[in-house]
């Protein structure tokens, strides 16, 4: 099964500052990559399919980058609704494993 | 309008079973796949089935930490995913979530829309 190792585990950081979060896959994933937002009590949403393309209607601070097996989610100028949790999930072959989350909060 | 729709979690104890539905509508539910996934109180998301399109006869898959327990299935007519979840053990207590796999250009993979969730709790 391909792990994926996401980092870092958490992150305080302050409206309108910029933050990168890694997800290293154990082998190549060869851009299957998809990032989700999870706020607290809440499903997941959507942020980027096939590690580069946001999907629809996600804003444009937020970007995806990677290839092989390091993948980067980069969120331009946090905004308040962006704190919550996210996570990296590989779509190369079942099973689709999640990264185990980076949690964004407020300092 | 996407929409999926949970229902049928509770408390279970150990060893007993439990069937959680998704009711979708908004979208041809025959054209996509389907999965279903569980998050542990605190813990990371797991993927634990799937449930492949018309195209590909509906197949499915599932991880190793159900495979042979759960079974997933749908009701084309109605279009809903079903989840059996049989000998039911203390570390299935999660959130479980069904989601839709889009598939983007051909062969890009993403769970473009979920459910709002339901709670299952197996304990004695």
């Amino acid at each position: 099964d391909i792990q994926m190792t996401q980092s870092p585990a958490s992150l305080s950081v302050s409206v309108g500052e910029t933050v990168t979060i890694t997800c290293r896959a154990s082998e190549n994933i060869y851009s299957n990559l998809a990032w989700y937002q999870q706020k607290q009590g809440k499903s997941p949403q959507l942020l980027v399919y096939a590690a580069t393309n946001l999907a629809d209607g996600v804003p444009s601070r937020f970007s995806g980058s990677g290839s092989g097996t390091q993948y980067s989610l980069k969120i331009n100028s946090l905004q308040s609704e962006d704190f919550g949790s996210y996570y990296c999930q590989h779509f190369w072959g079942t099973p689709y494993t999640f990264g185990g989350g980076t949690k964004l909060e407020i300092k | 309008e996407v929409k999926l729709v949970e229902s049928g979690g509770g408390l279970v104890q150990p060893g007993g079973s439990l069937r959680l539905s998704c009711a979708t509508s908004g979208f041809t539910f025959s054209d996509f796949y389907m999965e279903w996934v569980r998050q542990p109180p605190g813990k990371r998301l797991e993927w634990i089935a799937a449930s492949r399109n018309k195209a590909n006869d509906y197949t499915t898959e599932y991880s190793a930490s159900v495979k042979g327990r759960f079974i997933v299935s749908r009701d084309t007519s109605q279009s809903i995913l079903y989840l059996q979840m049989n000998a039911l053990r203390a570390e299935d207590t999660a959130i479980y979530y069904c989601a839709r796999v889009n598939d983007y250009d051909g062969g890009a993979y993403a769970m473009d829309y979920w459910g709002q969730g339901t709670s299952v709790t197996v304990s004695s």
